[in-house]
């Protein structure tokens, strides 16, 4: 089944520790995307890219990073310079050549700082 | 200019009740405008979406309704369902070659028995 596997399902991080959640899609897609999600204000664009080796900020980038080293993957990395991290992380992706423009998403991952 | 705000935050339905969610945006560039449903703990999942051109889209018991000049969209379900219980995201797409999607706040929907 084609898809988008976000891993793990739930991460704890200590205070000013990295981590990386990872997300890979087997649906040939050009674009992914990261987006934070809290209660009451809806998903938040963290970074985005549309091909291997790069990737554009989204709104709320401060504290995050991302790397596009392979089409499949698009990990992103919780840094200790991101003040509150705890939330539901989702990845998506998008295939740029149709013009239906829908976004496949991940279950997401929700991060907790312990 | 970038948003899309999304109301109310919360709605209660009666099974067999229509759930109607609005949105609005300032962005006259934004040109696609799809409806995500979540499930709790579950990634959102494409409803239904209509662009700028059109000022309904019908699929099933989703109908999206799009006023232009209004620069409104709004989701209505008919015959609302326990089962249709979850979260709600309107978004609009920013045109350019990121397919970049701008999301509304989201309202969760209860349909009661």
């Amino acid at each position: 089944d084609g898809g988008i596997t976000q891993s793990p399902k739930y991460l704890f991080r200590k205070e000013g520790q990295n981590v990386t959640l990872s997300c890979e899609q087997n649906l040939n897609h050009d674009a992914m995307y990261w987006y934070r999600q809290d209660p009451g204000q809806g998903l938040r664009l963290i970074y985005y890219s549309q091909i291997v080796n790069d990737f554009q900020k989204g709104d709320i980038a401060e504290g995050y990073s991302v790397s596009r080293e392979k089409k499949e993957s698009f990990p992103l990395t919780v840094t200790s310079a991101q003040k509150n991290p705890t939330a539901f992380y989702l990845c998506a992706s998008s295939d740029l050549q149709l013009a239906n423009y829908g976004y496949t998403f991940g279950s997401g991952t929700r991060l907790t700082v312990v | 200019q970038q948003q899309v705000k999304q109301s109310p935050q919360s709605l209660i339905v009666q099974k067999g009740g229509i759930s109607i969610i609005n949105c609005a945006y300032e962005n006259t560039a934004f040109d696609y405008f799809p409806w995500y449903q979540q499930f709790p703990g579950k990634g959102p999942a494409l409803l239904i979406a209509i662009r700028p051109d059109v000022s309904e889209k019908k699929e099933g018991r989703f109908t999206i309704s799009f006023n232009k000049s209004a620069k409104q969209f709004s989701l209505h379900i008919m015959d609302s369902q326990p089962g249709d219980s979850a979260t709600y995201f309107c978004a609009a797409r920013v045109g350019g070659g990121y397919n970049k999607l701008i999301f509304g706040a989201g309202t969760r929907l209860a349909v009661h028995p």
